[in-house]
């Protein structure tokens, strides 16, 4: 069965960068990209990006432009988000899911990552 | 970016009822339009793709309409496994954006 287990959770202080891992099974890798979903406490959700895993190519939020990286690692099936120069605002649950699947939807999701920016 | 409105924001209803809940994006996004169920503690999961299209092992009393502006999420027959947040998300363009949620409660 498909399934994606993200990394635990981080706290970071403001200014510094987080890494957050996805590793997938049970599928191809390469015939899915992988997007990166967050929300913030009591916020709503926040698309951030995704990443073909095929050709690696990248489509980025453009609010996020500049700060984040979105890698693959083909040899461990493993997706990563990496997001620079941390905010307190950047304090929320990281998800990453794959997709576009049919329709450009999300079809499976990883259990998601707390990250925690502060002081 | 396209503008997501999902209503109501909440409802209580009993076990058994029929539930609505509506979504409409600020421009017209064809049936780019999908549902995922939220759980606290739980990985999120796909309900309805492509507006009406039933994701694979989700249960039948699920269903989805509409196209262009307007979207509908229904709950046939309410189930207590069913009491959870619900998001509607539009995929037509980037950046993809989702609808406010509807915390679904037990009256």
């Amino acid at each position: 069965q498909v399934q994606l287990v993200q990394s635990g959770a981080e706290v970071k202080k403001p200014g510094a960068s987080v890494k957050v891992s996805c590793k997938t099974s049970g599928y191809t890798f390469i015939t899915y990209g992988i997007s990166w979903v967050r929300q913030a406490p009591g916020q709503g959700l926040e698309w951030m990006g995704w990443i073909s895993a095929y050709n690696r190519n990248t489509d980025y939020a453009q609010k996020l432009q500049g700060r984040v990286t979105m890698t693959t690692d083909t040899s461990t099936s493993t997706a990563y988000m990496e997001l620079r120069s941390l905010r307190s605002d950047d304090t929320a649950v990281y998800y990453c899911a794959r997709g576009p699947a049919a329709k450009r939807s999300f079809d499976y999701w990883g259990q998601g990552t707390l990250v925690t920016v502060s002081p | 970016d396209i503008q997501m409105t999902q209503s109501p924001s909440s409802l209580s209803a009993s076990v058994g009822d029929r539930v609505t809940i509506t979504c409409r994006a600020s421009q017209s996004i064809s049936s780019y339009l999908h549902w995922y169920q939220w759980k606290p503690g739980k990985a999120p999961q796909l309900l309805i793709y492509a507006a009406s299209s039933l994701q694979s092992g989700v249960p039948s009393r699920f269903s989805g309409s509409g196209s262009g502006t307007d979207f509908t999420l229904t709950i046939g027959s309410l189930q207590p496994e069913d009491f959870a947040t619900y998001y509607c998300q539009q995929s037509y363009s980037t950046p993809y954006t989702f609808g406010q949620g509807t915390k679904v409660e037990i009256k």
